[in-house]
C-alpha cells in the first residue's frame, strides 16, 4: 500500500472550514483514498473514501487532485465534536487488506 | 445491537496469566481484525481472518492467538501476559466500504 504524508497536527476555528490535506505520491491506480478519525480513547471511525471523483456525505467531503498524488479531507463547519486524529489512508478496495494506520494529523478545533 | 462490539472494555491482569479479549459483529462481515494502540503510537495488526476457520498473522503476533469458529465472533487470547502487552485493543471487520471498529478494550498487564 502506498504510503502517505500528513502534517502533524493544525488547529482550526469552530464553525470555519477544517481542510486537511493528505500527500500520497506514489499511490498505484487501483489504490483507494480512505479517511479516518480516532477521538481520544475511542475506535477509528471511517469518514469517507474515494478514486478519483470527489465525493461527499453528510460527515465529510474529500478532494482528490486529478493526478491523484495528494488529497484534501474537508469538514465544512468544524465542532468542538471534530477534535480528533484524522488518518488518511491508501489501499486496494478489497475487504482483507489491512489499514495501515500512520501517526495522522491531530485536529483542534478552538472555540 | 447492531455493530460490532468488545468486551471487557477494562481489564487488569498479572504477569503470566491467560486472558482473552471477546469481539463480536452482527454484520456478517467475512473479514475480521485484531489491531493494538499503544500510546503515541498508530494501530498495528496483531492478527487477521478471511472467514470462519481461516486466520493469518499481522505484523505483531507473537504471543497471541486467535481462533474463529463462527463469523460473528473473534477472540483474541494472551496465552501468558506480559507488561510489554499493555496496550488498548481494536477489534474490527470489514466491507468494501472500508473496516469499521469496535470500541476497545484497554488491558493491563501488572
Amino acid at each position: 500500500d502506498a504510503k502517505t504524508t500528513q502534517p502533524t497536527s493544525m488547529d482550526c476555528a469552530e464553525g470555519r472550514a477544517a481542510n486537511l490535506p493528505c500527500n500520497h505520491s506514489t499511490i498505484s491506480g487501483n489504490e483507494y483514498v480512505y479517511w479516518y478519525r480516532q477521538i481520544h480513547s475511542q475506535g477509528p471511525q471511517y469518514i469517507i473514501h474515494g478514486l478519483k471523483n470527489n465525493e461527499t456525505n453528510e460527515m465529510a467531503s474529500l478532494i482528490i487532485t486529478e493526478d491523484r498524488k495528494s488529497s484534501t479531507l474537508i469538514l465544512p463547519h468544524a465542532t468542538l465534536r471534530d477534535t480528533a486524529v484524522y488518518y488518511c489512508i491508501v489501499r486496494v478496495a478489497d475487504t482483507g487488506n489491512q489499514f495501515y494506520f500512520g501517526t495522522g494529523t491531530s485536529l483542534t478545533v478552538i472555540p | 445491537d447492531a455493530g460490532i462490539t468488545q468486551s471487557p472494555r477494562y481489564k487488569i491482569t498479572e504477569t503470566g496469566r491467560q486472558v482473552t479479549l471477546m469481539c463480536h459483529q452482527t454484520w456478517s462481515h467475512s473479514y475480521m481484525f485484531w489491531y493494538r494502540q499503544d500510546l503515541g503510537h498508530g494501530l498495528r495488526l496483531i492478527y487477521y481472518s478471511a472467514a470462519a476457520d481461516i486466520t493469518d498473522k499481522g505484523e505483531v503476533p507473537d504471543g497471541y492467538v486467535v481462533s474463529r469458529s463462527k463469523t460473528e465472533n473473534f477472540p483474541l487470547t494472551l496465552e501468558s501476559a506480559t507488561r510489554s502487552q499493555t496496550s488498548v485493543y481494536f477489534c474490527a471487520s470489514s466491507d468494501y466500504e472500508g473496516q469499521f471498529f469496535g470500541p476497545g478494550t484497554r488491558l493491563t498487564v501488572l
